[in-house]
């Protein structure tokens, strides 16, 4: 059981359509991220979320748009995604962004076809 | 800037068996330390953190990890392996300094196949 849950589990899109990963934090935290794990990669770090305000931006490409209306709820936007975008993205929290501990959703597995 | 290595991509091993899964770091500033484990097709989950105080930490599932800060590593030890802790293991590192992000930095990962 986790306290942040990732919809949809699954995701098959092709290159020229509009979609949304959701990401929802169930423990009353102030800090929120997005991370891609890539086969044979290290997780990579996308974007970071303080208290809704976007506090670091990891040189992604403008084809993902994140969106953070409140502390509870992160969006990841896609669109004219490629192939090699395909990949696991993670959503985590933490309480206030001082580092202490993350909690991760279970992911959503996309694939660009 | 951070970063951490973990030193072996696979580790098999033997059920019942101990383990050490390796994981070294560099960084300009104090740290917090932690490793998680992913089970297939799953998200991340915390198996023990390093924040201050005893550098022996105890996590869950009987793992534990040592803090040396002079050889700036994490190591991640279980006594007795089971068939159930065939996962991937990452070591991770964030900065405790007042510009962090609470962004956590990770190392590439360890796969840890049990063998019965």
């Amino acid at each position: 059981e986790t306290g942040v849950t990732q919809t949809p589990r699954h995701l098959v899109m092709g290159m020229t359509n509009k979609k949304s990963l959701k990401c929802e934090q169930h423990l009353g935290h102030n800090a929120m991220y997005w991370y891609k794990q890539s086969a044979k990669k290290p997780l990579e770090l996308m974007f970071v979320y303080n208290f809704k305000e976007q506090t670091e931006n990891n040189s992604v490409p403008s084809r993902f748009s994140p969106e953070c209306p409140n502390s509870s709820h992160l969006f990841l936007h896609l669109h004219t995604l490629q192939p090699e975008d395909s990949a696991l993205y993670l959503c985590a929290s933490s309480q206030d962004g001082q580092g202490t501990e993350a909690f991760f959703g279970q992911g959503t597995r996309l694939t660009v076809v | 800037a951070q970063s951490v290595t973990q030193l072996d991509s696979q580790v098999p091993v033997f059920e019942e068996a101990p383990v050490e899964l390796r994981c070294n770091y560099s960084s300009s500033v104090s740290v917090y330390l932690f490793w998680y484990v992913q089970y297939p097709n799953q998200g991340l989950q915390l198996l023990l953190k390093y924040l201050s105080g005893s550098t022996l930490v105890k996590g869950i599932n009987g793992f534990e990890a040592e803090f040396n800060k002079s050889q700036t590593s994490f190591h991640l030890r279980k006594p007795s392996v089971h068939i159930s802790d065939t996962a991937e293991y990452f070591c991770a590192v964030s900065d405790r300094g007042s510009s962090n992000t609470g962004k956590l930095i990770f190392g590439q990962g360890t796969t840890l196949q049990v063998k019965p």
